[in-house]
């Protein structure tokens, strides 16, 4: 079955300061993976996409992930915080069904907080 | 860009009656919609995912006769809450995407609505 798991609940950083958002996945074969971010009582918006094209992927707003398969991992990474990136973060598993059809299944989320 | 618009963004009701949320896909056709509940600081559950063309298939828990999903035409999705409960009070976000099953395609979320029942 897929999945995936997002390792931290809620992260913290300082405004200029580096971001890491975890994400594990699990899949028995080539997986779709995205990043969604989330701002208060709005809709999501997609940062990012994986879909077993290059393994380090670039998104919106600088924000980049890279796929390795080694470690089922699919980390979200940016170089330095803006106030404006603190919102709710969700790592995504795009799950293959029969006939042609397909579902994403969202990680738990992780609430990033920026402080100035 | 692809353009989904939900509608409303906001609505409160009385227990007992219905409620209808729209979907609508504004710069294409969505073959696949997608509807989502969301409780507050949780993830988004997936309800029902509806084709065009067939009816909608409902996740294992999601009452149908509760959540009439409708995917009238290729630009338009509506969900009803049937005889609303407090219990039902949620964010519902709406999905779309305009192909069937490959995630090449994308998937474009609505602004979601917040539905209150009293």
């Amino acid at each position: 079955a897929q999945s995936v798991t997002q390792l931290d609940s809620h992260v913290s950083v300082s405004e200029g300061t580096p971001v890491l958002l975890r994400c594990n996945y699990s899949s028995s074969y080539s997986p779709s993976l995205f990043w969604y971010v989330q701002h208060p009582n709005k809709g999501l918006q997609l940062l990012l996409k994986y879909t077993s094209a290059a393994t380090l992927v670039k998104g919106i707003n600088g924000f980049e992930a890279e796929f390795k398969k080694s470690e089922t991992s699919f980390h979200l990474t940016k170089p330095s915080a803006h106030m404006s990136d603190a919102a709710e973060y969700f790592c995504v598993v795009f799950l293959h069904g029969s006939s042609n059809t397909g579902k994403l299944i969202f990680g738990q989320g992780t609430t990033l907080q920026v402080k100035p | 860009g692809a353009v989904v618009s939900q509608h409303p963004s906001r609505v409160i009701c009385k227990s007992g009656t219905s409620v209808k949320i729209e979907c609508r896909s504004l710069d294409f056709q969505a073959t696949t919609m997608f509807w989502y509940r969301q409780f507050p600081k949780k993830s988004l559950m997936l309800m029902a995912t509806s084709n065009e063309g067939s009816k909608a298939t409902y996740e294992q828990g999601v009452e149908k006769d509760k959540f009439l999903i409708n995917h009238a035409s290729l630009t338009l999705s509506t969900l009803t809450v049937t005889s609303a409960h407090p219990e039902d009070s949620s964010f519902y976000i709406c999905s779309a995407s305009p192909g069937r099953g490959v995630a090449n395609y994308g998937y474009t979320f609505g602004s979601g609505t917040r539905l209150t029942v009293v």
